[in-house]
């Protein structure tokens, strides 16, 4: 099946330093990632959407200077934290589209513990 | 407003028992329904993916259904293990949008 690999899963950085997530699709080609945050107990929040090749798109309240994501090949989405704060401290999940199966292909990765101390 | 509701939103149950939780939507137009597992500190990992036309599906002892003139789905657990307890969120798609819905989730406990 579908594969989605995402890294670091844990991470601990300092304030005011970036970090860089990663999320790889290993066996199919992803024409759209998205990315999404997770507070303790709630559901996830999408952050943006990223096609190929292209700008991504932000949602509403998610600062994009702030928050880089790049979408450089079918298989590769990075998301920076620049800049991070402990408010940035979260669980960020990253889900990838399968340009084959469209609809039916979404696959997400297995998410990344960011503690900015 | 395209919504997805759950109930409950947790539920505690004795390990061997059934239990059964609910789904309801709004999301106009409909493509498909899908449950997920998501285990603490974990990605979401899809149960079953449920199109217009299917009213159920199986999945080892996880059974979904869905109710597509009322916009209603369920996920049915069989003889739970204490592994079944995760966050189990229900997630639609709309016709030719990219982005998924996402309910808030079931936080289901399953107790030895």
């Amino acid at each position: 099946g579908a594969v989605v690999s995402q890294h670091p899963s844990r991470v601990i950085c300092k304030s005011g330093t970036s970090v860089k997530i990663e999320c790889r699709s290993l066996d199919f080609q992803a024409t759209t990632m998205f990315w999404y945050r997770q507070f303790p107990k709630q559901s996830l929040m999408l952050m943006a959407t990223s096609n190929e090749g292209s700008k991504a798109t932000y949602e509403q309240g998610v600062e994009k200077d702030k928050f880089l994501i790049n979408h450089a090949s079918l298989t590769l989405s990075t998301l920076t934290v620049t800049s991070a704060h402990p408010e940035d401290s979260s669980f960020y999940i990253c889900s990838a589209r399968d340009q084959k199966t469209g609809d039916y292909g979404y696959t997400f990765g297995s998410g990344t513990r960011l503690t900015v101390v | 407003k395209n919504q997805v509701e759950q109930s409950p939103q947790s539920l505690i149950i004795l390990e061997g028992k059934n239990c059964t939780l609910q789904c309801n939507y709004t999301v106009s137009p409909f493509s498909n329904l899908r449950w997920y597992k998501q285990d603490t500190g974990r990605g979401p990992v899809s149960l079953t993916i449920m199109t217009f036309s299917e009213n159920t599906k199986s999945n080892g002892r996880y059974t979904a259904t869905l109710d597509a003139d009322t916009k209603q789905s369920s996920l049915h657990i069989t003889a739970s293990q204490l592994s079944d307890s995760a966050s189990y969120i229900c997630v639609v798609l709309q016709t030719g949008a990219d982005g998924l819905t996402f309910g808030k989730g079931t936080h289901l406990i399953i107790q030895p």
